[in-house]
């Protein structure tokens, strides 16, 4: 039972472009969602979150979008850079301190 | 800044051994997490903690044990080790009441034999 999915394994964008990827969600009680990026041989560090109570957060080049009706949560990286390829994980919560992790998405960023 | 710290960054043990894995965070922080992370799996948790000597099982506990005895250290016990519990693990620590956000560990790549 994935409660939180991540449908694409891997993302290839060119340097400077924009990268979407992308989170879907079942679990209705989620009210706070989280992104985390991992180099290899690293821990995953926090990126960027959202309330639910909120439809986009902003963070430099780092952009969340939240749609409830649909499930579904985006990050969006403008423009993107080398130094940007890594795996991206989101995460969602409903309050329990737990959090709730997708597969992983590998992003590659070329010159 | 939060530091959380994994005694091994890589470990190699023999099917059958006993393998303790420890993370500690510096942030006095209320929650701690034990995860293993495998390609297209992603992060799964083991066992967490909201307190001192306080443990919950997580989505993946079979074969393992937890103990925290300290409210900075929590340890990650293999009984006896197997090949499928061959993975990276991850140590995480949250605030608590204070913010869900989970700051990790470098990670112990354990491989068992």
């Amino acid at each position: 039972d994935q409660q939180v999915k991540q449908n694409s394994p891997s993302l290839s964008v060119q340097e400077g472009r924009i990268s979407i990827l992308n989170c879907d969600y079942t679990n209705s009680m989620f009210d706070y969602f989280l992104w985390y990026k991992k180099y290899p041989a690293e821990g995953p560090t926090f990126l960027i979150s959202i309330s639910s109570i909120k439809d986009k957060n902003e963070d430099g080049r780092f952009t969340v979008f939240l749609n409830k009706s649909a499930k579904h949560l985006s990050l969006h990286i403008v423009p993107s850079q080398p130094g940007d390829s890594a795996v991206y994980f989101c995460a969602a919560t409903s309050g329990a301190q737990k959090l709730v992790f997708g597969q992983g998405t590998r992003l590659t960023i070329n010159p | 800044d939060v530091k959380v710290t994994q005694s091994s960054r890589y470990l190699v043990k023999r099917t059958g051994e006993k393998v303790f894995l420890e993370c500690v965070q510096d942030m006095d922080h209320e929650n701690m997490f034990w995860y293993r992370q495998d390609p297209g799996l992603g992060l799964r948790l083991i066992y967490f903690s909201y307190d001192v000597k306080m443990k919950e099982k997580g989505d993946i506990p079979e074969g393992y044990s937890v103990s925290r005895e300290k409210k900075e250290r929590f340890s990650l016990i293999l009984e006896s080790a197997s090949t499928n519990q061959t993975s990276m693990y991850l140590c995480a620590s949250s605030p608590g009441a204070l913010g869900v956000e989970q700051y990790f560990g470098p990670g112990t790549r354990l491989t068992v034999t």
